[in-house]
């Protein structure tokens, strides 16, 4: 079966840097996105990420390693507006988004 | 980033009546269309993948007869909870892909309330 797994939930302190990861087991693979979610929002695109290596974007990394099925999302310089929950997609070879549960980020001052 | 448009924001019906939300891209021809449901502190789940011109392709469990969807151009596509009940409420997102874009672009959600 496709499987994406990412924790639950993160406690970090504003400022400082955090790392969400992301396994995932699927049928083929097209690309790994991360979205970030407020509350009550619709999901806004972070990254995303098709080769292995690190992906930088602002304050925001994402790193992939294919062989491995593992991705992770670095946040820098942690503000109380990243809190948020931050969800792992993959894209499966029939180009189906396969969504994780996401990780319900708290930023604490 | 292209811009996809999702109508209405909040809605309020009345148990046994329909609700039609609507998806638009408004910058770019949308391929292909998803409709999520997701709960509460829940992640997204996945309802039906609309091509335009063919008929939406269901995830297990969903109701295709409850849950009316259309793609009939490339710039538009609908949701019709029919017949809505309370267990219904729920908040629903559509995204779209165009065609050789990676990602998928999402509207704004609709909070449906069934009273």
């Amino acid at each position: 079966g496709q499987n994406i797994d990412q924790p639950t939930e993160m406690t970090a302190t504003e400022g400082a840097i955090v790392q969400i990861n992301c396994t995932y087991q699927t049928s083929g693979f097209n690309g790994l996105f991360w979205y970030q979610q407020h509350a009550g929002e619709a999901p806004t695109f972070l990254s995303y990420n098709v080769l292995d290596g690190l992906e930088e974007k602002g304050r925001f990394s994402s790193f992939l390693s294919r062989s491995k099925g593992y991705s992770y999302l670095l946040l820098k310089e942690l503000q109380m507006k990243d809190s948020a929950s931050y969800l792992c997609a993959v894209t499966d070879s029939n180009y189906q988004l396969i969504w994780g549960a996401g990780t319900k980020l708290i930023i604490k001052p | 980033g292209a811009v996809v448009s999702q109508h209405p924001s909040r809605v309020i019906c009345k148990s046994g009546t329909s609700v039609k939300i609507e998806c638009r891209s408004l910058d770019f021809q949308a391929t292909t269309m998803f409709w999520y449901r997701q709960f509460p502190k829940k992640s997204l789940m996945l309802m039906a993948t609309s091509n335009e011109g063919s008929k939406a392709t269901y995830e297990q469990g969903v109701e295709k007869d409850k849950f009316l969807i259309n793609h009939a151009s490339l710039t538009l596509s609908t949701l019709t909870v029919t017949s809505a009940h309370p267990e219904d409420s729920s908040f629903y997102i559509c995204s779209a892909r165009g065609q050789g874009i990676t990602e998928a672009f999402f509207g704004q959600g609709t909070r449906l309330t069934v009273v």
